[in-house]
C-alpha cells in the first residue's frame, strides 16, 4: 500500500521560504497512474490545492498561489518538494502531499499532514 | 478560482439519511463529471469517499453515494451511524489541470 510522509521544518519566519518534502513508500513515485499533489489546511478552516507534478516534472499550480509556488521531484529518493516563498501568517497551515489518480482526477492516498507555522 | 459552496453544518440523527450539497460554477462543478468527496476526522487526513460524482473506491460503505445536477454535487449517507461524525468535502476539476475544494461541511449524528 502506498505511504506518503512529509517533512521538514515546522517553524519559517515571514517572508522567508517554506521547504517540504514528500516522501513515497510502498509504490513507485513514477507511476504512470499517478500525480503526486500538495494540499493545505490553515487551522480550522477548509483544504486548498496548491499544486500537482508529474514523475516526468510537468507542474500544475493553483493559480491563487502560483507566483510563489515551486514543485519538484526528486525520482532517485522516491520525493517530491514544495517550496512556498515570502510567507506570511496566512500561509500557517497543516501541509498534506497525497496521490492523485490520473484517472479518477481524485486523491487517493495522503500524508498525515505537517503543520508548519509561520 | 473560489472554493466551491457547502453549507457549515449538517446534522441527523442516527439510521436517518442527510444530503450535503457543493455548489460552484459551469467552470468547475458544471463542466466536468469530476467531483470526489473527502471525509476528516479530527486531527486525521482526509478519505476519499466518492470520486467522479458517485463512484466508490473499493472499502467504502454503500451508505455513501454521490450525484449532480448543474453545477450542484451532493453526497448523500444513508442508514446514519456515529462513526459518519466528520467534516465532509467536496472537491471539483476545474479545468487547466487545477483543482477547488469547498469550504467544508461539518456532519453531526445526534
Amino acid at each position: 500500500q502506498l505511504q506518503l510522509q512529509e517533512s521538514g521544518p515546522g517553524l519559517v519566519k515571514p517572508s522567508e521560504t517554506l521547504s517540504l518534502t514528500c516522501t513515497v513508500s510502498g509504490g513507485s513515485i513514477s507511476s504512470t497512474s499517478s500525480y503526486w499533489g500538495w494540499i493545505r489546511q490553515p487551522p480550522g478552516k477548509g483544504l486548498e490545492w496548491i499544486a500537482n507534478i508529474y514523475y516526468s516534472g510537468t507542474t500544475y499550480y493553483n493559480p491563487s498561489l502560483e507566483s510563489r509556488v515551486t514543485v519538484s521531484v526528486d525520482t532517485s529518493k522516491s520525493q517530491f518538494s514544495l517550496k512556498l516563498s515570502s510567507v506570511t501568517a496566512a500561509d500557517t497551515a497543516v501541509y498534506y502531499c497525497a496521490s492523485r489518480q490520473v484517472i479518477g482526477y481524485y486523491f487517493d492516498y495522503w500524508g498525515q499532514g505537517a503543520l508548519v507555522t509561520v | 478560482q473560489s472554493a466551491l459552496t457547502q453549507a457549515a453544518s449538517v446534522s441527523g440523527s442516527p439510521g436517518q439519511s442527510i444530503t450535503i450539497s457543493c455548489t460552484g460554477t459551469s467552470s468547475d462543478v458544471g463542466s466536468y463529471n469530476l467531483v470526489s468527496w473527502y471525509q476528516q476526522h479530527p486531527g486525521k487526513a482526509p478519505k476519499v469517499m466518492i470520486f467522479e460524482v458517485s463512484k466508490r473506491p473499493s472499502g467504502v460503505s454503500n451508505r455513501f453515494s454521490g450525484s449532480k445536477s448543474g453545477n450542484t454535487a451532493s453526497l448523500t449517507i444513508s442508514g446514519l451511524q456515529a462513526e459518519d461524525e466528520a467534516d465532509y468535502y467536496c472537491c471539483s476539476y476545474a479545468g487547466s489541470s487545477t483543482y477547488v475544494f469547498g469550504i467544508g461541511t461539518k456532519v453531526t449524528v445526534l
